[in-house]
């Protein structure tokens, strides 16, 4: 069965801080795909890495970067933890680099106090 | 760019009924349709797609048809079972876009009551 993986379901930050989303997929998948869900918005792209050491910005990368060393883990970064950042944060990996025929993980639920 | 409308928001219906969602899209150039489906505390799970060239296509109890000239397409769920209750994300985008552009919908809550 395919996985896609994430380090954390819950996580609890202070402002300022630099945190850390971690996902890894086990499908050989050349790429991955961070979003944010919050309420009434839908998932909007952050960030999008097509290989390894390749990324591109997505929709709303502001606040945030990304790191691709190996080809099954993309991570995400928030340099300094915002209050407007806290939020539903989705990895997904994609045998397309369109995006077509996502696979998420569980989710990352991230307060920022 | 691309800005995808989704209605409605919440939708309750009694188990064997049909549900129907609706998505509009903006941009004609898009040519790609998923539907996604998320239950509670799991990420969202990809249950059918279409394309533009494609006006309808079945799965079983689910549904999706496609209207390029009014630029909206639907998801249809037939006899709802208690288990179909989820969150639902319509999507769109084109070929020939770069790297991953699905936009999304805002995602409609479905409720099926026993």
């Amino acid at each position: 069965d395919v996985k896609v993986t994430q380090s954390s379901r819950y996580l609890v930050k202070r402002t300022g801080e630099k945190v850390f989303l971690e996902c890894v997929q086990d499908m050989d998948h050349e790429n991955m795909f961070w979003y944010r869900q919050d309420p009434g918005l839908g998932l909007r792209l952050i960030y999008f890495s097509y290989d390894v050491k390749m990324k591109e910005k997505g929709d709303i990368p502001e606040g945030y970067s990304v790191s691709r060393e190996k080809k099954e883990r993309f991570s995400l970064i928030l340099e300094s933890a915002s209050t407007n950042q806290t939020s539903m944060y989705l990895c997904a990996s994609s045998p397309t680099v369109r995006g077509e025929k996502l696979f998420f993980g569980s989710g990352t639920q991230l307060s920022v106090l | 760019g691309e800005n995808v409308e989704q209605h409605p928001s919440t939708l309750s219906v009694q188990e064997g009924d049909s549900a129907v969602i609706k998505c509009t899209y903006s941009d004609s150039a898009s040519n790609y349709f998923p539907w996604y489906k998320q239950e509670l505390g799991k990420g969202p799970q990809l249950i059918i797609d279409i394309r533009s060239n494609v006006g309808e296509k079945k799965d079983q109890r689910i549904a999706v048809t496609l209207n390029k000239t009014a630029k909206h397409f639907s998801l249809h769920i037939t006899e709802t079972q208690p288990e179909d209750s989820a969150v639902y994300f319509c999507a769109a985008s084109r070929r020939g876009d770069s790297w991953g552009k699905l936009q999304f919908g805002a995602g409609t809550q479905v409720v099926v009551t026993p």
